[in-house]
Order: structure tokens, then sequence, then C-alpha cells
């Protein structure tokens, strides 16, 4: 059974910096399209980043520069490093295998919540 | 940048179906087939529903279905049950040279 469970989420001041961890199970993240997708409070969904099983990583202009996503693979796990932090970031990380081929997001985490306010 | 716009809301009693539009611009809807569609309950993460703009995954239920018409991807939920009450957001794929999706702004749902 395929889960995705993020951690790593919390209130962070302005301008701080945060890792959040997606552990993965049940299929393997190196082998697969990886992305965070984020949810402001009472907002729609936003796609921030992407990394390919070969390795390439893009990033939404929003984040570009200051979110770095990274892979774990011994440990099968996405990270997401975000710095520079704004009180715009607060959200609901979600982790979400996608699909290569046909650009779609199959298996989604629960969500970890960002808040930044100082 | 992009946008997908849907209606903020739709209704509809059980039984009944309704359709929810998802419209690009002609330089991204109208290019591209990568229409994907997600449910989402108060809480909850994203749930695909339709891919690929008619496609169903395994164990969505056959009341949902998709379609597209030049800028413009629908979702159709026939026989409305209660659980269908959620919002649902439309997401497009728009990169070439560089991975770039787009959602829509979602819409709420309302069984009566």
């Amino acid at each position: 059974e395929v889960q995705l469970v993020e951690s790593g989420g919390g209130l962070i001041q302005p301008g701080g910096s945060l890792r959040l961890s997606c552990a993965a199970s049940g299929f393997t993240v190196s082998s697969n399209y990886m992305s965070w997708v984020r949810q402001a409070p009472g907002k729609g969904l936003e796609w921030v980043s992407v990394i390919y099983s070969g390795g390439s990583t893009y990033y939404a202009d929003s984040v570009k520069g200051r979110f770095t996503i990274s892979r774990d693979n011994s440990k099968n796990t996405l990270s997401l490093q975000m710095n520079s932090l704004r009180a715009e970031d607060t959200a609901v990380y979600y982790c979400a295998r996608v699909d290569g081929a046909y650009v779609y997001f199959d298996y989604w985490g629960q969500g970890t919540l960002v808040a930044v306010s100082s | 940048q992009s946008a997908l716009t849907q209606p903020a809301s739709v209704s509809g009693s059980p039984g009944q179906s309704i359709t929810i539009s998802c419209t690009g611009t002609s330089s991204d809807a109208g290019r591209y087939n990568l229409v994907s569609w997600y449910q989402q309950h108060p809480g909850k993460a994203p749930k695909l529903m339709i891919y690929e703009v008619t496609k169903r995954p395994s164990g969505v239920s056959n009341r949902f279905s998709g379609s597209k018409s030049g800028n413009t991807a629908s979702l159709t939920i026939s026989g409305l049950q209660a659980e269908d009450e959620a919002d649902y957001y439309c997401c497009l794929y728009v990169g070439s040279s560089t991975f770039h999706v787009v959602f829509g702004g979602g819409t709420k749902l309302t069984v009566l």
C-alpha cells in the first residue's frame, strides 16, 4: 500500500528556515517524480516544486531561490528545505507522487502545517 | 502565469447531475490534454478523481466523468450523493522546457 507521511511543520518567524520531510512506503521515491503542493488557510492548491526520477528539480516562481527539494534514497524520503520564509508561505504542505507521463498527482500525504508569523 | 477559472460554488440535490467547469486560455488548456481533477473534503488531503481529461483511477466511482472542449475542461458528477459534498480542483500541466502545473481556484460543491 502506498503511503506518504509528512513531518517537520511548525511555527516559524519570518526570515527563518524549516525543513519538511515526507516518508514514503509502498514504492520507491527515487523511481518516481515527487512533488510538494501547498494550500494556504482557506485557499486553493498551489504547486511548489518537483523532483524528477533523474534528479532534475523545478520550482514555482514564488519559491524559487528560497526552497530546495531533495530526496534521500537510502531512507526513501522526500524533503523540502525552506529558507527566508515569509508570511505568505503559511500553508499546509502536501507531498505527492506524480505520474511523470501524464502529470497527475496520484498519491498524497496528509499534510503538515507551516505557520510563518512573528 | 497561466490561470484556470472555476466557479466558486455549485450545488445540486441528491440524485441530480452537476458539472464543474475549468477554463483556461488557448495557450494552455486548449493545447494540453493533461488535465486532472481532485476532490478534497474539509481537513483532508486531495484525492485524484480524473486524470488525462477523461480517465478514472481504480476505485473512483463511475459517477465521476471528465471531458474537454476547446479551452474548457469539465467534471461531471451524476447521481449526486451526500458524500460528494467537497471542494474540487482542476489541474493542468502547462510546462514545456520546464515542469509547471497550475490549479484552478477550486469549486465548493454543496449537496442540498
